[in-house]
């Protein structure tokens, strides 16, 4: 069955280190996502790809980045500079616009 | 950005209705509707192409408004599998493909 492959489940990082949280598709979406999510805040837009080798920062860029190497792949490293990191990532693709969005299962990362 | 909802909150018994509502200050091309229920990934309900449009799914049906850039979802005679958080997306005018998702409306139904 297609879908999308969020790993891993649950991240534990200290912080000031980087962390990448891995996101694979079998859908054959062109287009993928990260959204961020937070207690009361709803899904925020980190950033997302429409095409392989591009990609558009969303609300909250800031203290993350992306590659899009492979149309299937579309990790997200947290970096540093992201003052709050600890939250539950959300990856999704949709084959365009006005098709769904299928989600992953997510991952919760926590920084300590 | 990010879309409006209303209300916050909903407590229904079992049978009744509900209306969710999401705005934009911005032209709407498209609204989607999801649920998340606690600690899974948000599901699909349904798409709304163009203003008037309304599509359903089983009992939830929804309307979008261009005009009013204004988007409701509609919950009738609920069941208890209706719980849940419901989230409404809007595209980024201009974007072609990113959505916009509003803070949530969190539904529980009781027996």
């Amino acid at each position: 069955d297609g879908g999308i492959t969020q790993s891993p489940k649950y991240l534990f990082r200290k912080e000031g280190q980087n962390v990448t949280l891995s996101c694979e598709q079998n859908l054959n979406h062109d287009a993928m996502y990260w959204y961020r999510q937070d207690p009361g805040q709803g899904l925020r837009l980190i950033y997302y790809s429409q095409i392989v080798n591009d990609f558009q920062k969303g609300d909250i860029a800031e203290g993350y980045s992306v590659s899009r190497e492979k149309k299937e792949s579309f990790p997200l490293t947290v970096t540093s500079a992201q003052k709050n990191p600890t939250a539950f990532y959300l990856c999704a693709s949709n084959r365009d616009t006005n098709s769904p969005l299928h989600f992953g299962n997510g991952t919760r990362l926590t920084v300590t | 950005q990010q879309p409006v909802q209303s209300p916050q909150a909903v407590i229904l018994r079992e049978g009744e209705d509900a209306v969710i509502n999401c705005s934009s200050s911005k032209a709407l091309y498209s609204v989607h509707w999801y649920r998340q229920k606690h600690g899974e990934a948000p599901v699909f309900l349904m798409i709304l192409l163009k203003g008037g449009e309304q599509k359903g799914h089983d009992k939830i049906s929804a309307s979008f408004n261009e005009k009013k850039q204004q988007s409701s979802l509609y919950l009738t005679a609920s069941q208890l599998s209706y719980s849940g958080t419901y989230f409404c997306g809007t595209e980024i005018g201009g974007s072609g493909y990113a959505l916009n998702f509003g803070k949530g409306t969190s539904l529980l139904v009781t027996p």
